[in-house]
């Protein structure tokens, strides 16, 4: 069955740094886009990131350009995300999610937790 | 600030049929599939209805959607306690090159 199990959040100081992970499994994983999807406590969702079935087309939301940057390893069925310049709105759960086409997110995994504090 | 614009909360009694509304633009859900998302707290979002109105399989016929112009919508008929969650509309948006979120609604189940 489709997994997908996020690693490598914790706990750093503003302007820290963190490399989020996204193990897959179960799926063709060099056959979908992937994305970053976050949540901040008792908020809503926002994507974050979005990156093409090869590898060689990203894109970043606004809030996180720059500081944020998706990759994949298609050899290692992962997903990355490398979180820098953080700030304490960045605190949220980063969910990594695979995209069905057109048609939405049809697999998440269950979250890794980011907070961001002195 | 979400993108799509969702009420924040509704409720209903059981039995009862309840709607949640998601109001857009032209460069998000006037020109794409929107898409909803259930979410219980603690847990990941689920999908629940894809391409304005198609269900997943698994997902109850109790839930319908629907989409007109730059607004879209979920029903949930014959509300069951377990409904009671946070809901989610979604689309991408061609201006952003990016996926858009309303701001949830959480159902209350009275």
């Amino acid at each position: 069955q489709v997994q997908l199990v996020e690693s490598g959040g914790g706990l750093v100081k503003p302007g820290g740094s963190l490399r989020l992970s996204c193990a897959a499994s179960g799926f063709t994983f060099s056959d979908y886009y992937l994305s970053w999807i976050r949540q901040t406590p008792g908020e809503g969702l926002e994507w974050v990131s979005y990156i093409n079935s090869r590898g060689d087309y990203t894109n970043h939301a606004d809030s996180v350009k720059g500081r944020f940057t998706i990759s994949r390893d298609n050899a290692k069925n992962s997903l990355y995300l490398q979180i820098s310049s953080l700030r304490a709105e960045d605190t949220a759960v980063y969910y990594c999610a695979r995209e069905a086409g057109g048609l939405g997110f049809d697999y998440w995994g269950q979250g890794t937790p980011v907070t961001v504090s002195s | 600030q979400s993108v799509l614009t969702q009420p924040p909360s509704t409720s209903g009694t059981p039995g009862q049929r309840v709607a949640i509304s998601c109001s857009g633009s032209s460069s998000n859900i006037g020109r794409n599939a929107v898409n909803w998302y259930q979410q219980f707290p603690g847990t990941a979002p689920k999908r629940l209805v894809n391409n304005d109105n198609q269900r997943p399989s698994g997902v109850p016929d109790r839930f319908s959607a629907s989409k007109s112009g730059t607004s879209a919508s979920l029903a949930i008929s014959g509300l069951q306690s377990e409904d009671e969650a946070d809901y989610y509309c979604a689309s991408w948006d061609d201006s952003l090159d990016g996926w858009v979120f309303g701001g949830g609604t959480k159902l209350t189940v009275l």
